[in-house]
């Protein structure tokens, strides 16, 4: 079955804390893709990043960084040095290599609200 | 380079009627897909359209149908609408069926069903 969980259903921090967004997924393929969009309050979905199965490697972007773990399904995404405008929704999304049409699953996603 | 455009932006219906969503690509992309965001819940899925074809559907009853044009814009169609409809509808769309670099969304429509 393929099913994506983000446990954490809303954060609040304070301006300049350092914060992590939990993903877990399953999957039975063993190609696959991982990303994270962020949704502000005009709804549009703003890829962050993606991530096949066969890299492992941990990515920074600036102050976003993401840490992907095969051995426990897992690819939480950090933000430092948090920022009023980072509030939004989080969504960790799995892509199976193998199903039908590029379809998306998307986890109930983290709602961030950083507070000056 | 625009976007993907939805619309309309907002939209109200009554439970029953027939509603038309359109969505316009990226251009030179040829993959379309459809999701539903109820409030509150992620993005589930609902169809892909590639080459004016249909590549996926997802769990969705038959009153949800779309098509794809040959300028690959793109419409959803729902009949019979039911209050359990009302959501966002986000349209994403990728260069090929199966994009490894992200698909890019739209803004979304907001149609509320009462």
């Amino acid at each position: 079955a393929q099913k994506v969980t983000q446990a954490q259903t809303e954060i609040s921090v304070v301006e300049k804390e350092d914060v992590t967004l939990d993903c877990v997924y399953e999957t039975r393929d063993t190609t696959y893709y991982l990303f994270w969009y962020k949704q502000p309050p005009s709804g549009e979905l703003v890829f962050l990043i993606r991530r096949n199965s066969f890299d492992e490697q941990n990515e920074i972007s600036g102050r976003y960084s993401w840490n992907f773990q095969k051995s426990t399904s897992s690819f939480n995404f950090t933000i430092t040095a948090s920022q009023v405008v980072d509030s939004a929704v989080y969504f960790c999304a799995l892509s199976e290599a193998g199903n039908q049409g590029g379809k998306l699953i998307f986890g109930q996603g983290t709602e961030l609200s950083v507070k000056p | 380079d625009a976007g993907v455009t939805q619309s309309p932006t907002h939209l109200i219906k009554t439970r029953g009627q027939q509603v038309t969503l359109r969505c316009s690509p990226i251009s030179g992309h040829k993959s379309v897909s459809w999701y539903q965001q109820v409030l509150g819940q992620g993005p589930q899925f609902i169809f892909q359209y590639y080459e004016k074809e249909e590549r996926g559907r997802g769990n969705f009853p038959d009153r949800f149908s779309a098509r794809q044009f040959p300028n690959y814009s793109s419409e959803l169609n729902v009949n019979a609408l039911l209050l359990g409809d009302s959501a966002l509808y986000l349209c994403a769309s990728s260069p090929s069926r199966q994009d490894n670099y992200g698909y890019t969304f739209g803004s979304g429509t907001r149609l509320t069903v009462v």
